[in-house]
């Protein structure tokens, strides 16, 4: 595709349920990453994946976070046993290689999450 | 941990007028990146700076990274109302996560 294309675009959840937002990355491109933005501030790191391998999950903020890119292309971050502190805008981002500076990221329009 | 603090949070200023955005940390970067975020959407990469004291410039935005690689700076000069956003100050980590400051939200009021 064009772009990075993230769904849904908003999901209500309440309180305790499982939520699974899903990352369409752009065809391609080798490396995915998940971020968690609250409203008004920078995204935080959640979790990186190379193709099919999760290289980095130290982001996640606990064991009811989890993520995976089972054919090294579409990623599904699912929540388990949602939280009201886990209302937030979920942003997806792909590159086409690893490296930072001499590839850059091109985010999605995020998931917005807000859990009633 | 490597943290990247921004500089001011919030401006609103008049349409023309000048600013300057910081994005400052006590750590090394290998480089910096800014992005520009509108409400709704996700951020978009204006400009990757590498060098210690590189200037890069973009039509009215000026990008400068500090020659200790620890801080940068972002100048807009006469700004539009087209400029509001949420601009994000990011540098690649030690243990390469792209760290992200806690942003700067410009109102460019016409």
């Amino acid at each position: 595709g064009a772009g990075v294309s993230q769904s849904p675009r908003y999901k209500v959840a309440k309180r305790g349920q499982d939520v699974a937002l899903r990352c369409d990355p752009i065809s391609g491109h080798v490396s995915l990453f998940w971020y968690q933005q609250a409203l008004g501030q920078g995204p935080e790191f959640l979790t990186y994946f190379q193709n099919e391998a999760q290289l980095d999950k130290s982001g996640l903020p606990s064991d009811r976070f989890f993520a995976e890119r089972p054919e090294g292309s579409v990623s599904t971050l699912k929540i388990q046993r949602t939280q009201q502190e886990d209302s937030a805008v979920y942003l997806c981002a792909s590159s086409l290689s690893g490296g930072y500076y001499n590839s850059p990221l091109h985010f999605g329009n995020g998931t917005r999450l807000t859990v009633t | 941990t490597q943290l990247l603090e921004q500089s001011p949070q919030f401006l609103s200023i008049q349409e023309g007028e000048n600013l300057t955005v910081y994005c400052n940390s006590s750590s090394v970067f290998s480089s910096l990146q800014w992005y520009r975020q509108e409400p709704g959407e996700g951020p978009v990469l204006l400009v990757t700076v590498v060098t210690g004291g590189e200037v890069k410039k973009l039509k009215r935005l000026t990008f400068q990274f500090g020659d200790a690689r620890k801080d940068s700076s972002l100048h807009i000069t006469a700004a539009q109302p087209g400029d509001t956003g949420l601009y994000l100050c990011a540098g690649a980590s030690n243990t390469g996560k792209l760290i992200f400051g806690q942003g700067t939200t410009l109102q460019v009021k016409p």
